[in-house]
């Protein structure tokens, strides 16, 4: 069965600072997808940026960045020029490609990692 | 405005009531899924439903319970043979199966059992 693994239960960086949260997965499927959302205190659940495993370039979205290495299991996110809005908690998440409609379409979360933003 | 609300935003039982999850979306997304999410935890999958009248049983089933009628509405049920009902509740909704495509959530409900 699939894990994400989330090593850092709590992180902070300054504020224009950048700060990289740890991802790692184990998976034995060769196509796969993976996420990471935000949750800041309205709890409500945003994408942040998505790696498609087939994909040896990295994603980038403006500020945000990931560093993805297949071979290792890894999928880093890093937060460039921190903002006091970027504090939430952030989750790093895996769906398989699946092979057809008898697939089983889980995706499937880490236990997150709390961002603080110092002023 | 597409979306998918959830209501209530907190919703208060006493043990031994079942209570009624509401979960809308007007994305016209195929899939749909529950998380319940504890403090200091991450999501865990209670249901998902591919289709209509078709929904399968994610990693914390027991004690719960869904239907899918229609293809915008997914509730849960919390029964009373859920030992610890006090959680967050999301809803979430996706286009594709299998795919890149990333989930859309709900603003999520907190149920309070005591």
């Amino acid at each position: 069965a699939q894990t994400v693994t989330q090593s850092q239960p709590e992180m902070s960086v300054q504020e224009a600072e950048t700060v990289t949260l740890s991802c790692t997965y184990d998976t034995s499927e060769s196509d796969y997808y993976l996420f990471w959302y935000k949750q800041p205190p309205s709890r409500q659940m945003i994408l942040v940026i998505r790696q498609e495993a087939y994909k040896q370039q990295n994603a980038t979205e403006n500020r945000f960045s990931v560093n993805f290495q297949k071979a290792a299991k890894s999928f880093s996110l890093k937060i460039s020029d921190s903002q006091l809005g970027d504090a939430a908690m952030y989750f790093c998440a895996y769906r398989s490609a699946g092979s057809g409609k008898t697939s089983y379409d889980k995706v499937i979360f880490g236990p997150g990692t709390s961002l603080s933003v110092i002023p | 405005d597409g979306g998918i609300t959830q209501s209530p935003k907190y919703l208060f039982r006493k043990e031994g009531q079942n209570v009624t999850l509401s979960c809308e979306q007007n994305l016209n997304h195929d899939a749909m899924y529950w998380y319940r999410q504890d403090p200091g935890q991450g999501l865990r999958l209670i249901y998902y439903s591919q289709i209509v009248n078709d929904f399968q049983k994610g990693d914390i089933a027991e004690g719960y319970s869904v239907s899918r009628e229609k293809k915008e509405s997914f509730p849960l049920t919390v029964t009373s043979a859920q030992k610890n009902p006090t959680a967050f509740y999301l809803c979430a909704s996706s286009i594709g199966w299998g795919t890149a495509y990333e989930q859309y959530f709900g603003p999520g409900t907190r149920l309070t059992v005591t």
